[in-house]
């Protein structure tokens, strides 16, 4: 079976760029998607398909991936975006779906 | 519009069974695989199974290989997570959340139903 491993915490100044990654060998072959779960609430996706924002996402996130690695990129991060951020692609070897660690995004 | 519909909370002993449905609207039930996810307090995402459209097909997590049973009512358009042998360590927000795919390469979950809190403990 194969994990993905994401950064636990990552800040951001207000209004600055920051990218948050996640690795795994199952993101060479299958696409990543990515969730933003604030306190309390059902987690909401925000980039499918590796690189597909979803309508009404705002289109200051964006995703990419290269090799083992998918990316999720804020550009202008707003006090709004401050919230847990998870990873998630199929397994490669199993009929299964993996979650990264999750990365919480502190916005300054 | 999508809606995913989750029941309440619940408070089991621990070797209890519980039963947590999500009924969906707004979208042909039929077309979508659905997945379970939970969420232990404090901890992150964890992936549980996924039952077929007419729900003649599902895939566990392994580590719920036993103790865990999908099923869906297509005449209500309800899925339902059965949970049994319960610990304290099942407790958890259990989610559940609609099945997309393209092309065999690309999965996503959306929406997420608001989530159901299970409480164990004697």
């Amino acid at each position: 079976s194969s994990e993905l491993t994401q950064d636990p915490a990552v800040s951001v100044a207000l209004g600055q760029t920051v990218r948050i990654t996640c690795q795994g060998d199952s993101l060479r072959t299958y696409h990543s998607s990515w969730y933003q779960q604030k306190p309390g609430q059902a987690p909401i996706l925000v980039i499918y398909n590796k690189d597909a924002r979803p309508s009404g996402i705002p289109d200051r996130f964006s995703g990419s991936s290269s090799g083992n690695t998918a990316s999720l990129t804020i550009t202008g991060a707003q006090a709004e975006d401050e919230a847990d951020y998870y990873c998630n692609s199929r397994d490669i070897s199993a009929n299964r779906w993996v979650f990264g660690g999750g990365t919480k995004l502190t916005v300054l | 519009q999508v809606h995913l519909v989750q029941s309440g909370a619940e408070v089991k002993k621990p070797g209890a069974s519980v039963k947590v449905s999500c009924k969906s609207s707004g979208y042909t039930f039929t077309s979508h695989w659905m997945h379970w996810v939970r969420q232990a307090p404090g901890h992150g995402l964890e992936w549980m199974g996924v039952i077929s459209p007419t729900g003649d097909a599902r895939a566990y997590e392994q580590k719920f290989q036993g103790r865990v049973t999908m099923t869906r009512d297509t005449s209500t358009n309800t899925d339902y997570l059965e949970l049994s042998s319960l610990r304290s360590e099942d407790t958890a927000v259990y989610y559940c959340a609609r099945d997309w795919s393209m092309a065999d390469r690309g999965w996503w979950f959306d929406p997420w139903g608001q989530g159901s809190l299970v409480t164990v403990s004697s």
